[in-house]
């Protein structure tokens, strides 16, 4: 069981670029989420999904989009990067329903815009 | 979701217990307790979480007052992995959203 899987570990970005971080996980959760995380400071939700198909934003969405095409994958797209989105990238996904619905987090992508 | 406060960090002697205080005197009435760790830079991990009763797992024990204003996460024999930053989030069961502060960061000390 792989949990929750983020690709790559690291990046490096130029001003400008886009790229897309990738998230799956092998749960059948319905619930995930992406957050970043800026040095000395706790996770901040970007944008979310109740499910396929479904989407919506978090508390720092700005330059950021998302889709849900599958249960199994969410993807994090960042338009064009700038400096100000250096930072840890963390994906998170739990269940709807059930037990304590904590949620299981990958392992973090670190990303610097130059 | 109600707002929580924690100490910025603590030390604590390799063996001992470990004691991490949490208040959220807001908490609403349908709003559980959670508590996460996060080692490094890794992911968080989850570690508890809780309603009103005390609850204790093979990582941990929680404690919550009466009036759920406030909880104290318990580490029984501290071990030098246990260095982390432990998150306390209050939050309803079955959302999705979890809102982390900056936690404390617990520094056990050989």
């Amino acid at each position: 069981n792989a949990g929750v899987t983020q690709t790559p570990k690291f990046q490096v970005l130029k001003t400008g670029q886009s790229m897309t971080l990738q998230c799956a996980q092998d749960m059948n959760h319905e619930y995930m989420s992406w957050y970043r995380q800026d040095p000395g400071m706790g996770l901040r939700l970007i944008h979310y999904s109740v499910g396929a198909g479904i989407t919506d934003q978090g508390e720092v969405p700005n330059g950021y989009n998302v889709s849900r095409s599958t249960t199994e994958d969410f993807p994090l797209r960042l338009l064009s990067a700038a400096p100000s989105q250096t930072s840890v990238y963390f994906c998170a996904s739990s269940r709807a329903q059930g037990g304590p619905n904590e949620a299981f987090f990958g392992q973090g992508t670190r990303l610097t815009v130059v | 979701d109600a707002k929580t406060t924690q100490p910025p960090s603590m030390d604590c002697a390799e063996g001992r217990a470990a004691n991490l205080p949490c208040n959220h005197s807001t908490i609403s009435g349908n709003e559980y307790v959670y508590w996460y760790r996060q080692i490094h830079s890794q992911g968080p991990q989850y570690i508890i979480h809780g309603l009103k009763n005390n609850e204790t797992n093979e990582m941990a024990s929680l404690i919550i007052t009466e009036d759920r204003k406030s909880s104290t996460l318990i580490l029984p024999h501290a071990t030098l992995r246990d260095t982390a930053v432990y998150y306390c989030i209050v939050r309803v069961v079955g959302t999705y959203k979890y809102i982390f502060g900056t936690g404390t960061r617990l520094k056990v000390l050989a």
